[in-house]
C-alpha cells in the first residue's frame, strides 16, 4: 500500500510569491491534516480536511489556505510568502481523523528568500 | 488551552541502560495520547497510542491522568532507538498537539 506522498519535496520561493503544496493520502483515507515544522516552533497544526470539508483550523493567518478534492488529495496554498514561512510542511492522512492512526508524508521543505 | 510538554530536548543513554522520556499534558477533556518517532531521514511514524496499551519495539507508555503524564519507557536501550521522539495529544478531529520533541542518542 503506497504511503502518503507529498510534492514537491523541495521548493525555493521569493518573498511575496505564492506557493501550492500537494498531498496524496493513502488510498481509502478521507482525512488529511497539514502541519508546519520549524526549529523554533516545532510541529504546529495548520488545518484538517475530511470529505472536501475543512473541519479544523489552527492559529495561522489567512494567507494559509487549503482544499481537498473528491479523491481526497489535498493542496495547501500560502500567499504573499514571508521569510518566516520557511519550514517543513507535513501532511498526514488517516481513515477518519478520529481514533485512527495518522500516517505522515516525507514533507515539503519550503525556503523563502 | 491544550499543551504538551517534553522537558528534555536531548537524552543521552548507554546501550543496555533504561530510558524514560517524559511527557506531560494539559487538557480538560478526555485525552488521546500518542508517541511518534522520527528516525534519521525517515518520516514521522506512530510508535504507541495509549488506547492500545501495547508494547512496540520494547517501548511502553502509561497514561497517568492524576499526574497528567504519558511517559515513554524502555528497560534496555538499543542503538537503533536513537531518534527524535514526539509526544502528541489529539483533542479534536485530525488535530494533534505535539510536544517539542526529545532527541535520544544511544551510545555503545
Amino acid at each position: 500500500k503506497a504511503g502518503v506522498t507529498q510534492t514537491p519535496r523541495y521548493l525555493i520561493k521569493t518573498r511575496g510569491q505564492q506557493v501550492t503544496l500537494s498531498c496524496s493520502p493513502i488510498s481509502g483515507h478521507r482525512s488529511v491534516s497539514w502541519y508546519q515544522q520549524t526549529p523554533g516552533q516545532g510541529l504546529q497544526f495548520l488545518f484538517e480536511y475530511f470529505s472536501e470539508t475543512q473541519r479544523n483550523k489552527g492559529n495561522f493567518p489567512g494567507r494559509f489556505s487549503g482544499r481537498q478534492f473528491s479523491n481526497s488529495r489535498s493542496e495547501m496554498n500560502v500567499s504573499t510568502l514571508e521569510l518566516g514561512d520557511s519550514a517543513l510542511y507535513l501532511c498526514a492522512s488517516s481513515f477518519s481523523g478520529a481514533a485512527a492512526e495518522a500516517f505522515f508524508g516525507q514533507g515539503t521543505r519550503l525556503t523563502v528568500v | 488551552a491544550q499543551r504538551v510538554t517534553q522537558p528534555e530536548k536531548l537524552l543521552s543513554v548507554f546501550k543496555g541502560a533504561p530510558v524514560e522520556l517524559k511527557c506531560n499534558y494539559s487538557y480538560s477533556g478526555s485525552p488521546e495520547l500518542f508517541w511518534y518517532v522520527q528516525y534519521s531521514r525517515q518520516r514521522l511514524q506512530l510508535l504507541l497510542r495509549h488506547i492500545s496499551r501495547e508494547s512496540i519495539k520494547g517501548f511502553t507508555a502509561d497514561l497517568n491522568k492524576g499526574e497528567t503524564s504519558f511517559h515513554l519507557k524502555k528497560p534496555f536501550a538499543q542503538e537503533e532507538d536513537s531518534a527524535m521522539y514526539y509526544c502528541a495529544l489529539r483533542y479534536s478531529w485530525g488535530k494533534l498537539q505535539f510536544g517539542a520533541g526529545t532527541q535520544v542518542v544511544v551510545t555503545p
